[in-house]
């Protein structure tokens, strides 16, 4: 079975663009969560989704949304890009939203914003 | 956002030494506590979710020890292999989320 799988793997953008990021969960998990990593920190929430319902948003900004789709497949947008937007952004699937469940995580994308 | 700290920031051990780290996290509304191995160019990988206090888990060489009362891990590498050179995670989950620490970096030297 394919694990999680997120594209593009990496791209470069320019301040004020904005960028979609996607994730294909393991087949059968319905829980989908994102993650922003900085250089030198461990990875931050940015958001779940259950059953295409957002159940948890992290300190981020507006420009940050995101969607879960009928196939449990998920959607990262972020709009009016800045500098400190450049990361590796981290798709993680869940077969549910249990605290003790295993989440199975992508290779991430890696944004660069010139 | 929970301030879960992971120390040594970074360690280099010889090949065949054992060595541990720690996670410290608050112990208050603890829920389950995740550890994560992750090699560079790779994806974050569930190595243990820890959720009984004195609990005790094991993989191989690796083992990870937790204190939910004093809000603390250990993960152990015994007999340290090249192949373990990665960074590892801790993080506490509750409310939907990882709260990830900064990690320890291994590099096992051969």
């Amino acid at each position: 079975d394919a694990g999680v799988t997120q594209s593009p793997t990496h791209l470069i953008k320019t301040r004020g663009q904005h960028v979609t990021l996607r994730c294909s969960p393991i087949s059968g998990h319905k829980s989908v969560s994102w993650y922003q990593q900085v250089l030198g920190q461990g990875p931050q929430f940015i958001f779940q989704y259950y059953e295409k319902e957002e159940r948890g948003r992290g300190n981020f900004p507006d420009r940050f949304s995101a969607r879960q789709f009928p196939n449990y497949s998920s959607e990262l947008n972020v709009n009016a890009l800045l500098l400190g937007d450049s990361a590796l952004y981290l798709c993680a699937s869940q077969q549910g939203t249990a605290n003790t469940g295993e989440l199975f995580f992508g290779e991430g994308s890696r944004l660069t914003v010139l | 956002i929970l301030n879960v700290e992971q120390s040594p920031q970074s360690l280099h051990v010889q090949e065949g030494d054992s060595t541990n780290f720690t996670c410290s996290f608050p112990s208050s509304n603890f829920y389950a506590l995740h550890w994560y191995r992750w090699e560079t160019a790779k994806s974050p990988e569930a190595l243990f979710v820890m959720t009984l206090n004195g609990d005790e888990k094991k993989k191989g060489r690796i083992s990870a020890t937790l204190n939910t009362k004093e809000g603390y891990s250990y993960l152990y590498i015994k007999g340290s292999q090249p192949e373990d050179s990665a960074t590892y995670l801790c993080a506490p989950f509750n409310d939907y989320k990882l709260s990830f620490g900064a990690g320890t970096t291994v590099t096992v030297r051969a």
